[in-house]
């Protein structure tokens, strides 16, 4: 069936413009993550939806950033007045719902910020 | 709060030979342990995991994990590594939030396997 899919894969953005990053997660997965990736370095939790809910943002890094997932489905991170330190690979991540439940990737969308 | 630790940030093996990547970590309660791979232009593919019983975890591509709550490690291992096998390879534990399980993932080993 169909995994995590994400868009756009690359994105290049000029310092201070908006960005929005979209993901869809699979299929009847409750549990939606958003994951940000630097250069040479593992993955970091960003933000948290059950359905529509969004349960836990502690990792969001500035109040720049933002999510969304309004049906309980598709997601979008939304960057705004990016900045250079914002140039990272951004991960979806679904999963079932329940804590022991396998989290699923995405490809990722490559974000340049210039 | 939970933390992850990969001691190697390279690995280079000959191909046939056997492999071990470290990883240590700090939870305050049982933890959910993963391995994690990431081919280049790839998204994250689980190998295995480990939540309770048996500490000793298969996964696919002939992978398996060990965990030793007496060291807090949970190290990768395979017995014969295939060229295919070079990628970098995460792990992470899982620490709930609101009823999900965020990761916290370690800073990845790079494999490298020799011809």
């Amino acid at each position: 069936g169909a995994g995590v899919s994400q868009s756009p894969r690359y994105k290049v953005a000029k310092r201070g413009q908006d960005v929005a990053l979209r993901c869809d997660p699979i299929s009847g997965h409750v549990s939606l993550f958003w994951y940000q990736q630097a250069l040479g370095q593992g993955p970091e939790f960003l933000t948290y939806f059950q359905n529509e809910a969004q349960l836990d943002k502690s990792g969001l890094p500035s109040d720049r950033f933002f999510a969304e997932r309004p049906e309980g489905s598709v997601s979008t991170l939304k960057i705004q007045r990016t900045q250079q330190e914002d140039s990272a690979v951004y991960l979806c991540a679904s999963s079932l719902g329940l804590a022991a439940d396998t989290q699923y990737f995405g490809p990722g969308t490559r974000l340049t910020v210039l | 709060a939970q933390s992850v630790t990969q001691p190697d940030i390279h690995i280079t093996v000959s191909e046939g030979a056997s492999l071990e990547l470290r990883c240590n970590y700090s939870y305050g309660a049982t933890p959910y342990l993963f391995w994690y791979v990431q081919s280049p232009g790839q998204g994250l593919q689980l190998l295995l995991k480990y939540f309770s019983g048996d500490t000793l975890v298969q996964g696919i591509k002939g992978f398996e994990a060990e965990f030793k709550r007496s060291q807090s490690s949970f190290n990768l291992r395979k017995p014969s590594v295939h060229w295919s096998d070079a990628a970098e390879y995460f792990c992470a534990v899982a620490g709930l939030t609101g009823g999900g399980n965020k990761l916290t993932f370690g800073t990845g080993t790079q494999l490298k396997v020799e011809l």
